[in-house]
């Protein structure tokens, strides 16, 4: 299977515990982007990179999240000090670019995080 | 305030009905896309649009890309069982054409 993969697919953990997300992209593919996803609502933009260069990043993003692709290829995505608000699904999509559609993403199937 | 509307929010139609999807904007984009979404799952590209005017369909579903760019519709021929899903329309701004913003949604329940 070579489509985008996350782990862990599920994650509950403590109020004030650290977590971190993997995801692996689609191999040809350099954006990479991170979304939380809300019960009820679309996918919310976090950040996103092009090879390992963070481009850009949400302001809505707080500084206990932060996000790393230090080789260009997997990311990881790690939120400090959770909060209750925390509780979501988070999505990791990749993109080619070069083709033509960088707009055209595919998504991992996400890791669903339960903050206690 | 979103930047891309979905109407309706929710939607329940017997299998075999037909129905329609709408997603609107005051913004212009330079493209958009459609997606379905199963629960625990994440989003699966279903089309991309470009051109304002632009009609392209899949098997039973025909997307349309508003003359000006700032909508789209989605509609369902002779709905299944396993059209049952959230159908999100997202859509590249023409000033940040790499970054795509979504909609809320449309969850679409067909029942038998």
């Amino acid at each position: 299977d070579t489509g985008v993969s996350q782990d862990p697919r599920h994650k509950i953990t403590k109020r004030g515990q650290n977590v971190t997300f993997r995801c692996d992209p689609i191999s040809e593919h350099n954006r990479l982007y991170w979304y939380r996803q809300t019960l009820g609502q679309g996918p919310e933009f976090l950040t996103y990179f092009q090879n390992e260069a963070q481009l850009e990043k949400s302001r809505l993003l707080s500084d206990r999240f932060s996000a790393e692709r230090p080789k260009g290829s997997f990311s990881t995505l790690e939120i400090q000090r959770t909060e209750q608000g925390d509780s979501a699904m988070y999505l990791c999509a990749s993109s080619p670019v070069g083709a033509g559609r960088p707009y055209e993403q595919y998504f991992g199937p996400g890791t669903r995080l339960t903050v206690t | 305030t979103q930047l891309l509307e979905q109407s309706p929010q929710f939607l329940s139609i017997q299998e075999g009905e037909n129905l329609t999807v709408y997603c609107n904007s005051s913004s212009v984009f330079s493209s958009l896309q459609w997606y379905r979404q199963e629960p625990g799952e994440g989003p699966v590209l279903l089309v991309t649009v470009v051109t304002g005017g632009e009609v392209k369909k899949l098997k039973r579903l025909t997307f349309q890309f508003g003359d000006a760019r700032k909508d789209s519709s989605l509609h369902i021929t002779a709905a299944q069982t396993g059209d049952t899903g959230l159908y999100l329309c997202a859509g590249a701004l023409e000033t940040s054409y790499d970054k795509v913003i979504f909609g809320p949604g449309t969850s679409l329940s067909v029942i038998p």
